[in-house]
């Protein structure tokens, strides 16, 4: 098992453009996640999604949209990058046995837009 | 929506002493608490959960305990090592609904 996979692992963007962040999950979970993490600020949620074809919006989703094709993958798009989108971004999927709902994350991007 | 408040954002113990985290939610319905410990350039991983029909679960040296009254969770460890030392979140979540984190909590274990 790989678990939880990002790409890439480093970007840097200029004012404007956009990409697509990559993730990607094989242990079959339904639930995934994206968050942002800057300094002081925590883990913030981004777009979540509780199974393939259905997302729905966290804490701060402005300038992120995200698709749900497959159980396995949850890219995240900035659609015209900002230098407020200096993060690093965590992708996460969720266990959601009888013992609790563990999120396994992701390596994280690090991205700095310019 | 829940919101969840950490505090404090950092703190500093002796080797062997005992850390203390605390954080308060705003959400009477969620039921699900864990905590997440991130070194320093690495991923947060779980360390304990708590869910909300148990007052208190310990794993070795470190346990949470719930007052769902109060709507407040907490993090004790207990003889502190240096390999502690890192950024502890705490989040609250319903069964079906998203994680919510706190701003997380900077401990640094001095030998």
């Amino acid at each position: 098992n790989a678990g939880v996979t990002q790409t890439p692992k480093f970007q840097v963007l200029k004012t404007g453009q956009s990409m697509t962040l990559q993730c990607a999950q094989d242990m079959n979970h339904e639930y995934m996640s994206w968050y942002r993490q800057d300094p002081g600020m925590g883990l913030r949620l981004i777009h979540y999604s509780v199974g393939a074809g259905i997302t729905d919006q966290g804490e701060v989703p402005n300038g992120y949209n995200v698709s749900r094709s497959t159980t396995e993958d949850f890219p995240l798009r900035l659609l015209s990058a900002a230098p407020s989108q200096t993060s690093v971004y965590f992708c996460a999927s969720t266990s959601t046995g009888s013992g609790g709902y563990e999120q396994y994350f992701g390596p994280g991007t690090r991205l700095t837009v310019t | 929506g829940e919101n969840v408040e950490q505090h404090p954002s950092t703190l500093s113990v002796q080797e062997g002493d005992s850390a203390v985290i605390k954080c308060t939610y705003s959400d009477s319905a969620s039921n699900y608490f864990p905590w997440y410990k991130q070194e320093l350039g690495k991923r947060p991983q779980l360390i304990i959960d708590i869910r909300s029909n148990v007052g208190e679960k310990k794993d070795q040296r470190i346990a949470v305990t719930l007052n769902k009254t109060a709507k407040h969770f907490s993090l004790h460890i207990t003889e502190t090592q240096p390999e502690d030392s890192a950024v502890y979140f705490c989040a609250a979540s319903t069964d079906t609904d998203k994680l919510i984190f706190g701003t997380g909590t900077r401990l640094q274990v001095f030998p």
